[in-house]
């Protein structure tokens, strides 16, 4: 089975801060992780992904997120926030022992103000 | 490159009635997915389709909803006897073939936006 949780309904940071948003997993074989974000009364948009290799990603729009196999965690990070950056943000695993669903976690809103 | 397009964007539909969504994948894309996410709650994944074939379809419900993808045409969401719990946003995504490999990237669609009065 596999699951992926985020903590964290809504975070608020102020324009210039840097920005955390957690996710968590939990899966019986290899993970397959990604973040999506997604704007008012648009589809997922794709951020980023983890497959193998170094534990730090880069993805689109100065946003990143680390892999931590012994925490189980996947948090998308970025140094310093935009107010264009307020949306809706999911996290998402696929474990490489239970077929295509990708799962995804309830999203979490990111309320940036100025 | 027009990307998913799902049609209808709103959809009003009363008790007991068929609700059909359609997604037309991205050009280059032949695999098929779609999502439902309700207030509150994330994004639930449905049925993974090929070209007419289900690959899997473990978050269907069993009974009044079906999918299919056939060989001309869009993918096509079911929904027979709509209930007000059927009320959500309906995601569709594609990718391309990748082996199996699980690594691909889903596109996804602006969505369908179904009421039910």
């Amino acid at each position: 089975a596999q699951s992926v949780a985020q903590p964290e309904d809504q975070v608020n940071v102020a324009e210039g801060n840097p920005l955390t948003v957690k996710c968590t997993y939990s899966v019986s074989g290899n993970p397959y992780l990604f973040w999506y974000v997604q704007y008012p009364n648009r589809g997922l948009q794709f951020l980023l992904k983890y497959i193998t290799g170094d534990n730090l990603v880069k993805g689109s729009y100065g946003f990143e997120a680390e892999f931590n196999k012994s925490q189980t965690s996947f948090h998308l990070k970025k140094p310093s926030a935009l107010v264009s950056d307020s949306a809706l943000y999911f996290c998402a695993v696929r474990d490489t022992d239970s077929g295509y669903a990708l799962n995804f976690g309830k999203g979490t809103s990111l309320l940036v103000t100025p | 490159n027009a990307g998913v397009m799902q049609n209808p964007r709103h959809l009003v539909r009363r008790r007991g009635q068929e609700a059909r969504l359609r997604c037309s994948p991205m050009k280059g894309h032949s695999h098929v997915y779609w999502y439902r996410q309700l207030p509150e709650e994330g994004l639930k994944f449905m049925v993974y389709l090929q070209k007419e074939n289900i690959i899997d379809e473990s978050g269907m419900p069993k009974e009044r909803f079906s999918a299919e993808f056939p060989k001309e045409g869009p993918s096509i969401l079911r929904i027979q006897q709509v209930v007000r719990g059927d009320s959500a946003a309906y995601f569709c995504a594609s990718s391309p073939w990748d082996g199996d490999s699980g690594a691909n990237v889903l596109t996804f669609g602006a969505g369908s936006r179904l009421t039910v009065l």
